[in-house]
């Protein structure tokens, strides 16, 4: 099945200052990566997703940047603010007409220093 | 977007009690629903694929007749914990996506969560 690692666990930056988060995922299958934001004791909520015939998608200060042959993918959060604070989780999965779960990563705890 | 919703929010039960979570997608019909298991500070762990009408799917490493699941209708499925005991205390949240709606790359959205803590 798939399997996902990501890194850093944990990251520190000042606020104003670039994020970047790293992924890797095993099955070449997969074709669907979303990356998702989670407070302290709330949902998951989706931030900005890619999919594998697309490199890299932008929406405002978030980037996201897909390399299919090494099977890795990024976040970047610019002009990083303290709301931006948040545990932030990669996710790979196979989408066709059926209904495939989401395989996590072990999430990012990003702090942003005010 | 697609709403989906938990109950309830948080149970507190006594060791060797059963607790049913709901897991409700309230503005459209999933055939399929899956079940993650959250410890604190840590990763959402998939449980099960939950299939209306049919038997749900277990990962590999998650007790079938422990974590009852029944998905009888096309927005409701159900998680039981049977004979819970504290190490089964855990964030449980749902998840969903509308397959009739957007196409096969579109949101999975996920319920509040429940948290479950066993004395």
């Amino acid at each position: 099945g798939e399997n996902v690692e990501q890194h850093p666990s944990t990251l520190s930056v000042q606020e104003g200052d670039s994020a970047v988060i790293k992924c890797t995922y095993s099955d070449s299958a997969s074709n669907y990566f979303p990356w998702y934001k989670q407070e302290l004791g709330k949902r998951p909520q989706l931030i900005i997703d890619i999919r594998s015939n697309v490199g890299e998608k932008k929406d405002q200060r978030i980037a996201v940047t897909l390399n299919k042959t090494a099977k890795h993918f990024s976040l970047h959060i610019t002009e990083t603010q303290p709301e931006d604070s948040a545990v932030y989780f990669c996710a790979a999965s196979l989408r066709t007409s059926g209904n495939t779960p989401l395989v996590f990563g072990k999430g990012t705890r990003l702090s942003v220093i005010a | 977007g697609a709403v989906v919703s938990q109950h309830p929010s948080w149970v507190i039960c006594k060791s060797g009690t059963s607790v049913k979570i709901e897991c409700r997608s309230l503005d459209f019909q999933a055939t399929t629903m899956f079940w993650y298991r959250q410890f604190p500070k840590q990763s959402l762990m998939l449980m099960a694929t939950s299939n209306e009408g049919s038997k749900a799917t277990y990962e590999q490493g998650v007790e079938k007749d422990k974590f009852l699941i029944n998905h009888a209708s096309l927005t409701l499925s159900t998680l039981t914990v049977t004979s819970a005991h504290p190490e089964d205390s855990s964030f449980y949240i749902c998840s969903a996506r509308d397959q009739g709606r957007g196409g096969p790359y579109n949101e999975q959205f996920f319920g509040p969560g429940t948290r479950l803590t066993v004395l």
